[in-house]
């Protein structure tokens, strides 16, 4: 298992409310990636954030929006929920250093909106 | 706008026998990725690629990269039923996101 941790593991709630899911990464690394995965599909890339900075974006509207903490943690707030944004939210944390940049996931939340 | 494609999405083999997954990918790309989902589960890093001609091996599992073809390949050696999972393939375009493609689930077959 890779030191990423999610918090919750699940959640549910209705149309219009908002969440907020965090994540910490794994110890050492200083960048966090988020995810979103539909049933039966491969993960989407949401946002990147690196030194507290947004460093990335994905084709996800502004009603998701992040942020990464001095110890490197991470929330994923998304307001206005729809139907559609019942899926497993996954986070992954990496090191920016060489050329690598393997991005190790944690176990994820699973949202459902109904 | 970068696409990855796997083939096939959905495979069912018996054990013992040998079988290749396929990721093609649409646009130069620095990194290839392999990583495992078990049901209900988050995703395992299987392998990292990062230029030509890489092979890595780890157990029955063979990963290869031709980024000349934007290819890369899964090989499985003598399956086993404890391989049985979906494997996705991702491209790493820059040092932000990752692509992923729809993954194969793979089933084998005691």
């Amino acid at each position: 298992e890779t030191g990423v941790t999610q918090s919750p593991t699940h959640l549910i709630k209705t149309r219009g409310q908002q969440v907020t899911l965090r994540c910490s990464s794994q110890s050492g690394h200083n960048t966090v990636s988020w995810y979103q995965q539909a049933l039966g599909q491969g993960p989407q890339f949401i946002f990147q954030y690196y030194r507290e900075e947004e460093n990335g974006r994905g084709n996800f509207p502004p009603r998701f929006s992040g942020l990464q903490f001095p110890n490197y943690s991470s929330e994923l707030n998304v307001n206005a929920l729809e139907l559609d944004d019942s899926a497993l939210y996954l986070c992954a944390s990496s090191l920016r250093t060489g050329r690598d940049f393997t991005q190790y996931f944690g176990p994820g939340t699973r949202l459902t909106v109904l | 706008e970068l696409k990855v494609e796997q083939n096939p999405l959905f495979l069912s083999m018996q054990e013992g026998k040998n079988y290749t997954i396929y990721c093609n990918y649409s646009t130069t790309s620095d990194r290839l990725y392999w990583y495992r989902q078990d049901p209900g589960k988050s995703l395992e890093s299987l392998f990292v690629l990062l230029s030509n001609g890489a092979v890595k091996q780890e157990g029955r599992l063979m990963a290869s990269l031709d980024t000349k073809a934007r290819l890369s390949t899964l090989h499985i050696t003598a399956a086993v039923h404890d391989l049985s999972a979906t494997y996705f393939c991702a491209v790493g375009p820059g040092d932000d996101k990752i692509i992923f493609g729809k993954g194969t689930r793979l089933h084998i077959l005691p």
